[in-house]
């Protein structure tokens, strides 16, 4: 066990749709990061928050959103939902210091129909 | 910039036997180099790094990894595979001093162990 939470597990919407993703990192950890991951783009990094505030960005579509809140938990909003969004969507949350590893939770599987 | 190489898309090895799962890397300084694995519906677990020190690094589940400065190397290995090894393996890597903080990471691996 990881110590991420991520939920929903599983998640069936149309296109346009909005759908809001959670996660809880491990205790203690400040850095949230997003990720998505597909068969042909393997994983991509989406977005990294630290303590509340947005440190980087990745390759992050403009109708996705994310932020980290004060309890540290953080989501990503996805909207005008489009088939190719269907992916597992991954948090990972780590300690201080670039030599830390991430921690992984165990995803969202988002079906676009 | 930094970057990151598994040249495999699949390993495949018969149990029992020695495996190997190949990563490559470029940095412009120093390597921060991690392996994860995958199984089938969960995400990336940690299984070791390399900071610095003692090229040989030994992590969970009986893995471990060699760290080639010359060869810019880090491919991870196990004396004897088992059946439960199978899985997806992703190399990352972070540039020091002050390259991104964020990793980057290889397309995987698929491990496949035979009995």
């Amino acid at each position: 066990d990881s110590g991420v939470t991520q939920t929903p597990k599983h998640l069936i919407t149309a296109t346009g749709q909005r759908v809001t993703l959670r996660c809880s990192p491990r205790s203690g950890d400040l850095s949230v990061y997003w990720y998505q991951q597909s068969l042909d783009q393997g994983l991509q990094f989406l977005i990294h928050y630290y303590n509340g505030e947005e440190r980087a960005k990745g390759n992050i579509l403009e109708r996705f959103s994310a932020q980290q809140f004060p309890d540290l938990h953080s989501e990503l909003n996805l909207s005008s939902l489009e088939l190719g969004d269907s992916a597992l969507y991954f948090c990972a949350s780590s300690g201080g210091g670039s030599n830390q590893p991430q921690h992984f939770g165990d995803g969202t599987r988002l079906s676009i129909l | 910039a930094q970057s990151v190489a598994q040249p495999e898309d699949q390993v495949n090895v018969a149990e029992g036997n020695p495996l190997t799962v190949k990563c490559t890397y470029s940095v412009s300084g120093n390597p921060y180099l991690f392996w994860y694995v995958q199984y089938p519906n969960r995400g990336l677990q940690f299984l070791l790094k390399y900071i610095t020190g003692d090229n040989l690094v030994k992590g969970s589940y009986g893995f471990e990894a060699e760290f080639n400065k010359s060869q810019t190397s880090f491919h991870l290995k196990k004396p004897s595979a088992l059946v439960s090894d199978s899985a997806l393996y992703f190399c990352a890597v972070r540039d020091t001093p002050g390259g991104s903080y964020i990793p980057t990471f290889g397309r995987g691996t698929s491990l496949i162990v035979h009995p």
